[in-house]
């Protein structure tokens, strides 16, 4: 089955500077890899997610990257601002006939410090 | 448009005893899926139900169960409940529940502590 390795476990960034996670996963047939957020006590909220056949995508602060050659997807926030800090999460589907299973990493704990 | 509901939000059970956590999804989301969450492990995937029936299944053991209505609603159940349960169990729908893209969105949880 898919396996998605998250890094690092924890990041801490200064408010305005970038933040960077990094996931790689393992099935090459995987096609679609979303990001989520979850602060303290709340569910994770998809941020934002990227298909196989696209390379980069970007929403105002924050990208997302994908490998498909080396299998490898990364989150880029940029101008971190204090209410960033949560829990990043990456996941991977493997799409086999409609089936919706995620995998995901492990999370990142992000700390943005003013 | 309302979002993904969970019921109960909280739950305090004792080890042998079993559990239903329901979960009702996005209007027009026929796609439920279900996730056990724990500091340790993560975000684990536990199953997925699409037009009553089971689609997707993680590697759980046979305690874990759940079923899909008519309606979409879904419910999962754990029976002889050991303290390793204790986590967050998530819920996620999905629309169409076909296709290349199906952005899950997640449901606020039910924490189950087992005692």
């Amino acid at each position: 089955g898919e396996n998605v390795e998250q890094h690092p476990s924890t990041l801490s960034v200064q408010e305005g500077d970038s933040a960077v996670i990094k996931c790689t996963y393992s099935d090459s047939a995987s096609n679609y890899f979303p990001w989520y957020k979850q602060e303290l006590g709340k569910r994770p909220q998809l941020i934002i997610d990227i298909r196989s056949n696209v390379g980069e995508k970007k929403d105002q602060r924050i990208a997302v990257t994908l490998n498909k050659t080396a299998k490898h997807f990364s989150l880029h926030i940029t101008e971190t601002q204090p209410e960033d800090s949560a829990v990043y999460f990456c996941a991977a589907r493997l799409f086999t006939g409609g089936g919706n299973k995620l995998t995901f990493g492990t999370g990142t704990q992000l700390k943005v410090e003013l | 448009k309302a979002g993904v509901t969970q019921t109960p939000r909280y739950l305090i059970k004792t080890r042998g005893q079993q559990v239903t956590l329901s979960c009702s999804p996005i209007s027009g989301h026929r796609s439920v899926s279900w996730y056990q969450q724990t500091p340790g492990q993560g975000l684990q995937f536990l199953f997925e139900y699409f037009s009553e029936t089971q689609r997707n299944k993680g590697n759980f053991p046979g305690r874990f169960s759940g079923r899909q209505f008519s309606n979409s609603r879904s419910e999962m159940n754990v029976s002889t409940l050991e303290l390793g349960d204790s986590a967050l169990y998530l819920c996620a729908s999905s629309f169409p529940g076909t296709g290349e893209r199906t952005e899950a969105f997640f449901g606020q949880g039910t924490r189950l502590t087992v005692v």
